[in-house]
């Protein structure tokens, strides 16, 4: 199956410096989608992003489908950010669609 | 509008007991996906409901199973408890699917004794 790779694994910030979380993967996808696991376990949807460029305040993330990676910003991060960033890959078609999750990103925001 | 709601919250079972789990999606979502989350394999996709019909599935034995009703709120079963069980499961809803912008449940942590 699909390979998704995400680095750094862990990444340790000040409050307001920026960032940049890739995700790598390994075939072609119909859509690709990032996620922020907060500490208590709830899965926020951040970009629902198949190409190009979106912006939703201080992030913004970038895929490039046909070098097959991913790119994660975020600025001026706050202590709110902290948590697992994890990107997820959607292939297939008719009735074989599958979802796959990479390990995840573990950000530490310290005040 | 209400987003997505998970029953049990918590749950404690013994090896080889059955269980269920009950996801509400966001008032007019037709696409219910669960997922299972654990520390070593991560979170992997079990299956995914539209229309009270399943219409995609992971990779996972078939004593996962679950169920879509007719307004959109799904149930997940496991049989025959592993302590491998163990597990924070999540749901998701969508507008149309098969996946989309999903929205996701607080979970349900599943602990096999």
């Amino acid at each position: 199956g699909i390979q998704v790779e995400q680095s750094p694994p862990d990444l340790i910030l000040q409050e307001g410096a920026n960032s940049t979380l890739r995700c790598n993967f390994s075939d072609s996808v119909n859509n690709l989608q990032w996620f922020h696991q907060n500490p208590w376990g709830q899965l926020i949807n951040l970009f629902y992003i198949p190409s190009g460029t979106k912006q939703n305040g201080r992030l913004s993330a970038t895929t490039v489908a046909t070098e097959r990676y991913s790119l994660l910003y975020i600025s001026s991060s706050q202590t709110t950010d902290s948590g697992v960033y994890f990107c997820a890959v959607e292939r297939g078609g008719g009735s074989n669609y599958k979802l796959t999750f990479g390990k995840g990103t573990l950000l530490t925001v310290n005040p | 509008k209400a987003g997505v709601t998970q029953t049990p919250r918590y749950l404690i079972k013994t090896r080889g007991q059955q269980v269920t789990l009950s996801c509400s999606p966001i008032s007019g979502h037709r696409s219910v996906s669960w997922y299972q989350q654990t520390p070593g394999q991560g979170l992997q996709f079990l299956f995914e409901y539209f229309s009270e019909t399943q219409r995609n599935k992971g990779n996972f034995p078939g004593r996962f199973s679950g169920r879509q009703f007719s307004n959109s709120r799904s149930e997940m079963n496991v049989s025959t408890l592993e302590l491998g069980d163990s597990a924070l499961y999540l749901c998701a809803s969508s507008l149309v699917g098969p996946f989309g912008e999903q929205y996701f449940g607080p979970g349900t942590r599943l602990t096999v004794t």
